[in-house]
């Protein structure tokens, strides 16, 4: 069974800096584009960034390009994001999400507030 | 404003059908992309609902289902019960951003 799981957020002063991890399992990590989804309080769902297998491509959404750095270690099947120059608005729960064989599995999340 | 359109709100009396629209465009749905479904609750993960338009994870009770036709992809809820009070979202890839899109959500109430 495919599972993510989510680490890293908490609280965080604007301009700072923090590093999500997602720990996957219950499959071939390595194969597979992984990504970053986000929910600010109240409001929908929002991609913030892909990775390829392998981790030939990367893409970003406008609202983070620059500020967000999407990155995987396959060797321990992890996924990762930086996020520097954190601003407000980029308060959310942060998603881990992989599609395997067409169907999407998402983390439950980790809380992301960036509040002075 | 979000890429993939959805009605704010439906309603709908316990035991009835109600319907969920979801449209996009020649980039995502209407590039032969999949559409999948989710139903949210506050304060909780979204739930996969329905993958590649048409598909129900194990659990999922059959009144939920899953079409699409060009541009555009539905899901239907029929004998609609009081638990299906819920947000559900539409999702779908997109070439242009080279990335995932969603609808704004929609919320469902049970009269």
């Amino acid at each position: 069974e495919v599972e993510l799981v989510e680490s890293g957020g908490g609280l965080v002063k604007p301009g700072g800096s923090l590093r999500l991890s997602c720990a996957a399992s219950g499959f071939t990590f390595s194969a597979y584009t992984m990504d970053w989804v986000r929910q600010a309080p109240g409001k929908g769902l929002e991609w913030v960034s892909s990775i390829s297998h392998s981790s030939s491509y990367k893409y970003y959404a406008d609202s983070v390009k620059g500020r967000f750095t999407i990155s995987r270690d396959d060797a321990k099947n992890s996924l990762y994001l930086q996020m520097n120059s954190l601003r407000a608005e980029d308060t959310a729960v942060y998603y881990c999400t992989g599609s395997v064989a067409a169907r999407p599995n998402w983390g439950k999340g980790t809380t992301v507030t960036v509040s002075s | 404003q979000s890429v993939l359109t959805q009605p704010p709100s439906v309603s709908g009396a316990p035991g009835q059908r109600v319907t969920i629209s979801c449209t996009g465009g020649s980039s995502n749905i209407g590039a032969d992309y999949d559409a999948h479904w989710y139903q949210q609750f506050p304060g909780t993960a979204p739930k996969l609902l329905i993958y590649a338009n048409t598909n129900r994870p194990s659990g999922v009770p059959d009144r939920f289902s899953g079409s699409k036709s060009g541009t555009s992809a539905s899901l239907a809820i029929t004998g609609l019960q009081a638990e299906d009070e819920a947000d559900y979202y539409c999702q779908s890839y997109d070439s242009s951003l080279s990335g995932w899109v969603f609808g704004g959500g929609t919320k469902v109430t049970v009269l």
